[in-house]
């Protein structure tokens, strides 16, 4: 079935650092993917979106790009900050299955960013 | 623009007592609505989904039920709480099949059952 494995966390960055959280995908056909993210105590915000392949989404300095050759979508950002430490979520909904296409979440990936 | 509210934020529940949640959404017009779980240290696991009204999907057999007696709510609902039950419970919704846009959570409710 379709599935999505993310980066084992925590992910423990200094302020001004690369980030990094890998994501790959099992699917049939062409999902699409998304990362969210999760402050302390809240819901889960959408982050940024790709709907085909090669498509890059960004938000907030943070990018990813559909990579339909490697099955993956990994999360970047060229320096993070304090207010970047959060649980982060990479997910995909299936092209198929009509009104009922459900969004399968990766276990999530906490970030630690230290001043 | 469409917002979506869950309530209570933070709930602590003896074992053995009934639950209810409630979502509402405002805004717009017949959306898919979900109820996910996020146990401590864990992923978000997909509870139940429905596409109208009184239509309800379990995607896991629990302890829980949920309903839709309206539109645009969705109630989570258990008639005894185990201490299992205890976790980080979102309630979503899409429009459409979330394909191009995924979905919109609402603020969570923490359970604690105790």
């Amino acid at each position: 079935g379709d599935s999505v494995t993310q980066m084992e966390g925590p992910v423990t960055l200094s302020e001004e650092a690369f980030l990094t959280i890998n994501c790959t995908y099992t699917a049939t056909g062409y999902p699409s993917l998304f990362w969210y993210v999760q402050y302390p105590g809240e819901g889960l915000q959408l982050l940024l979106k790709a709907t085909k392949a090669d498509d890059k989404g960004s938000n907030k300095g943070f990018e990813a790009t559909y990579r339909k050759e490697t099955t993956s979508f990994h999360l970047e950002k060229g320096s993070v900050q304090v207010s970047d430490s959060a649980v982060y979520f990479c997910a995909l909904t299936p092209n198929y299955g009509g009104a009922t296409n459900k969004l399968i979440f990766g276990t999530g990936t906490l970030l630690a960013v230290q001043p | 623009s469409q917002t979506i509210h869950q309530w209570p934020a933070t709930l602590v529940q003896p074992v053995g007592s009934p639950l209810s949640l409630e979502c509402t959404v405002e805004g717009t017009s017949n959306p898919n609505l979900y109820w996910y779980r996020q146990a401590a240290g864990r992923g978000l696991q997909l509870l139940f989904y429905s596409v109208g009204i009184g239509q309800i999907s379990s995607e896991v057999p629990q302890n829980l039920s949920a309903s839709r007696p309206q539109d645009r709510q969705f109630i989570l609902s258990s008639k005894k709480l185990l201490l299992s039950d205890s976790g980080f419970y979102l309630c979503a919704w899409s429009v459409g099949t979330g394909w191009v846009n995924g979905y919109t959570f609402g603020s969570g409710t923490r359970l604690t059952v105790v």
